[in-house]
């Protein structure tokens, strides 16, 4: 099982262009997350998705767009990059028992010029 | 709101108890977790606990919950280098997740 897989692990874009982060998860979860990470920020919740079919603003949507493409994939979409959006993201996936733990996929790192 | 709040750094000697603290602001959370980051890597979860627990141990790990206080600690014993990382707490609350922003582990010689 390669559990949350995220690409790309690298990109440099400039301001304004698009792209789109990719996770895949292959645990069967209902639950998907997009977060950022900045130094001394900690973790910042971008976006959820709580099951198939739903999503829902975190603590950072502003400047973002997501995907529940199916119960396997959730994608983040950067429409106009801007500088302020050079940070590491990370997705994560998580089940309904057992803690509901968070699984982390291994980051995008992201820089905007 | 939700939010998580810990110190950012904490020293301790190789072989004393490290305790990380940490406090809440949402007394509906359901889980409480600390994760763990090594450079350059992503979130390893090391231990997790439900509201209605006080305690648990895991090895090296200890959880305390206070409800009342909301407050969560994580003790980890015999600190060894290995251990040099920042830890994350982080709460439940529905299907948030909400982490705070890390105490970085510095381990003495």
């Amino acid at each position: 099982n390669a559990g949350v897989t995220q690409t790309p692990k690298f990109q440099v874009l400039k301001t304004g262009q698009s792209m789109t982060l990719q996770c895949a998860q292959d645990m069967n979860h209902n639950s998907m997350y997009w977060y950022r990470q900045d130094p001394g920020m900690g973790l910042r919740l971008i976006y959820y998705s709580a099951s198939e079919g739903t999503t829902d603003k975190g603590e950072v949507p502003n400047g973002y767009n997501v995907s529940r493409l199916n119960k396997r994939e959730f994608s983040l979409r950067l429409e106009s990059a801007a500088p302020s959006q050079t940070s590491v993201y990370f997705c994560a996936s998580s089940a309904r028992q057992g803690g509901e733990k968070l699984f982390f996929g291994s980051g995008t790192q992201l820089s905007v010029l | 709101g939700e939010d998580v709040e810990q110190s950012l750094f904490l020293s301790v000697r190789e072989g004393d108890s490290s305790v990380i603290n940490c406090t809440y602001t949402d007394s509906s959370s359901t889980y409480l977790y600390w994760y763990k980051q090594e450079p350059g890597a992503g979130l390893q979860l090391l231990t997790y606990i439900f509201s209605n627990m006080d305690m648990k141990q895991d090895q090296r790990l200890t959880v305390l919950l206070n409800k009342k206080d909301k407050h969560l600690s994580l003790r980890i014993a015999d600190t060894q280098t290995g251990d040099s990382a920042i830890y994350f707490c982080a709460e439940r609350v529905g299907d948030k997740i909400i982490f705070g922003k890390g105490t970085r582990l510095h381990i003495l010689p």
